[in-house]
């Protein structure tokens, strides 16, 4: 049972270029996030998708693209990297609706620097 | 805007004695309040969670607090361990129809229990 897997774990993008961040979960759930981590800034959430063909922007959506075409994957792309794209992302996952457990489920993160 | 605030970056315990951490919100439309726990190059991974109908939930060592009034919530770890030594994150959350399950994020506290 992976949950949500993330790949790739490290990357060193020069400015300008783009790449694309791999996110898929094999939980069937719905809803699903990107979320960057800057150091003493918390998460912030980037893009989110309640369903397949179905996306949102957060906070913090410009310089980023989504899609999500399947309920398992959801990538995240970067066009035209910056410095300012230099954080930590994670990719969560979660069930729709309110239970008891309502929460996200993390994958381990990519740390991203653009030079 | 910072709707979700953890005042204190850092916290120093002793192992068995009790760590408590604050978080604070502005949103009158959260309802619902989780806590993360993560360690490094690792994924946050859920705590405990709290409804706004209720005012404490318990889960073994771990307690959430919630003071609707003040719009303050609390987490309590008694007896700390050394393996509580982590960044633990605040989260709040509005109905599924206002905020589509999304999760707003406090900036972390990291918790250091000392042997």
């Amino acid at each position: 049972n992976a949950g949500v897997t993330q790949t790739p774990k490290f990357r060193i993008l020069k400015i300008g270029q783009s790449m694309t961040l791999q996110c898929t979960q094999d939980m069937n759930h719905n809803y699903m996030y990107w979320y960057r981590q800057d150091p003493g800034m918390g998460l912030k959430l980037i893009y989110y998708s309640v369903g397949a063909g179905i996306t949102d922007k957060g906070e913090v959506p410009n310089g980023y693209n989504v899609s999500r075409s399947t309920t398992e994957d959801f990538p995240l792309r970067l066009e035209l990297a910056a410095p300012s794209q230099t954080s930590v992302y994670f990719c969560a996952s979660s069930r729709y609706g309110r239970n008891k457990n309502y929460g996200y489920t993390f994958g381990s993160g990519t740390r991203l620097t653009v030079v | 805007d910072q709707q979700v605030k953890q005042n204190s970056p850092s916290l120093s315990v002793q192992e068995g004695r009790i760590s408590i951490l604050n978080c604070d919100y502005t949103n009158s439309m959260f309802d619902y309040f989780l806590w993360y726990k993560k360690y490094p190059a690792e994924g946050p991974t859920f705590l405990i969670s709290i409804s706004s109908i209720k005012d404490k939930n318990e889960d073994g060592r771990f307690t959430v607090f919630l003071n609707k009034s003040a719009k303050h919530l609390s987490l309590h770890i008694v007896p700390s361990q050394p393996g509580d030594s982590a960044v633990y994150f605040c989260a709040a959350s509005g109905s599924e129809e206002t905020s589509g399950s999304r999760l707003t994020f406090g900036e972390g506290t990291q918790l250091t229990v000392n042997p």
